[in-house]
């Protein structure tokens, strides 16, 4: 039980496209989604969390209106980069769970996004 | 905030020998502290938590225990095998709607 999907897991985009990531729980409720980037040999950097109808809560330095986060449902939350520049080339990854703070995080398989 | 520190940074050990991984935190409000482990070009994957009113937990090969006097926790794995190998990072959370503050991750490598 308890799977996050997560598509596409990869995607080559052109600088000044936008790009849309999925985050799926298949089989639960998610009440809390996150969003994280992870670079290479490195921890996971949180972007935003996200909760059902509400506003996504950015963390400081994340541009909210390039990174646009949506969570029209307990089971869905998608992330957009908007107006990609090769810079943000990166490994994004999406986790969800069902409780508080003292329940675990279910995470997706990531997204290896290029922008050429 | 909540600062979680891990070492080592990577570890090296033979197939069959035991690997432990330590992480401190500072906030002493934190409750919850999940380990998961990340595969090359996969998502992170919970494989044991430990919640802070238990000072020990076990799973077959692996076991996580907790001083909250000393702010530390740690993984241990036992009888590690080459399928061991991957990431491994630790995180602190607090209960209600707290957010889990990550390690920097511990690359284990087991050599056959």
């Amino acid at each position: 039980g308890a799977v996050v999907s997560q598509h596409p897991s990869w995607v080559i985009c052109k600088s000044g496209t936008s790009v849309k990531i999925e985050c799926r729980s298949l089989d639960f409720q998610a009440t809390t989604m996150f969003w994280y980037r992870q670079f290479p040999k490195q921890s996971l950097m949180l972007m935003a969390t996200s909760n059902e109808g509400s506003k996504a809560t950015y963390e400081q330095g994340v541009e909210k209106d390039k990174f646009l986060i949506n969570h029209a449902s307990l089971t869905l939350s998608t992330l957009t980069v908007t107006s990609a520049h090769p810079e943000d080339s990166s490994f994004y990854i999406c986790s969800a769970r069902w409780g508080g703070g003292d329940s675990p995080l279910h995470f997706g398989n990531g997204t290896r996004l290029t922008v050429t | 905030g909540e600062n979680v520190e891990q070492h080592p940074s990577t570890l090296s050990v033979q197939e069959g020998d035991s690997a432990v991984i330590k992480c401190t935190y500072s906030d002493s409000a934190s409750n919850y502290f999940p380990w998961y482990k990340q595969e090359l070009g996969k998502g992170p994957q919970l494989i044991i938590d430990i919640r802070s009113n238990v000072g020990e937990k076990k799973d077959q090969r692996i076991a996580v225990t907790l001083n909250k006097t000393a702010k530390h926790f740690s993984l241990h794995i036992t009888e590690t095998q080459p399928e061991d190998s991957a990431v491994y990072f630790c995180a602190a959370s607090e209960g209600d709607a707290g957010k889990s503050t990550f390690g920097d991750g511990t690359t284990l490598t087991v050599k056959p």
